[in-house]
């Protein structure tokens, strides 16, 4: 399967633990982005990368998130401290961005967290 | 980027066409009509997308009025795998993130 890879599919925490998410971008893609979803509601944006770079962070991302794409392939969502707050899906897209065109995203299956 | 505004829900009987609204009032020259949607417990699925023209692929139609304030999604022969939240996007090239909103949840019934 060539598509978006995001693992794990499901995570369970306590309140207050560390977790991290991985996301495997479709190979050559060179945008890289994070949403958050929640029961009900569209797809929120959190963070996206170009290449290796974080270029936009929304202000939904507080200081406990924080993202990483080393070498501008896989990409790493990281929550510290974990909230009740936190528990969502947590949805990776990836794009080819060629120069002015539109931008078709291709997205994950998601990590849906649950703080306990 | 410009906002839109769909309805919550609709349904459609299977084989018949499915015709999602959307409007746009504020988009301007540059902007995308994007449409997605999302299938329960999967990621959003690029369906289509266009600028002035009616655009159609093996998925979908997308007719866009001539004032480009309003687009509507047609689902010629809607399957019960169509049943799924559909979401209209306004995105200019120079913009980042797409903003999702509620979109419309489709239901096709036997």
């Amino acid at each position: 399967d060539t598509g978006v890879s995001q693992n794990p599919r499901h995570k369970i925490t306590k309140r207050g633990q560390n977790v991290t998410f991985r996301c495997d971008p479709i190979s050559e893609h060179n945008r890289l982005y994070w949403y958050r979803q929640t029961l009900g509601q569209g797809p929120e944006f959190l963070t996206y990368f170009q290449n290796e770079a974080q270029l936009e962070k929304s202000r939904l991302l507080s200081d406990r998130f924080s993202a990483e794409r080393p070498k501008g392939s896989f990409s790493t969502l990281e929550i510290q401290r974990t909230e009740q707050g936190d528990s969502a899906m947590y949805l990776c897209a990836s794009s080819l961005v060629p120069p002015q065109a539109p931008e078709k995203l291709f997205f994950g299956s998601g990590t849906q967290l649950s703080v306990l | 980027d410009a906002k839109t505004t769909q309805p919550t829900s609709m349904d459609c009987a299977e084989g018949r066409a499915a015709n999602l609204p959307c409007n746009h009032s504020t988009i301007s020259g540059n902007e995308y009509v994007y449409w997605y949607r999302q299938i329960h417990s999967q990621g959003p699925q690029y369906i289509i997308h266009g600028l002035k023209n009616n655009e159609t692929n093996e998925m979908a139609s997308l007719i866009i009025t001539e004032d480009r304030k309003s687009s509507t999604l047609i689902l010629p022969h809607a399957t019960l795998r169509d049943t799924a939240v559909y979401y209209c996007i306004v995105r200019g090239n120079s913009g980042y993130a797409l903003n999702f909103g509620k979109g419309t949840s489709l239901l096709v019934t036997p």
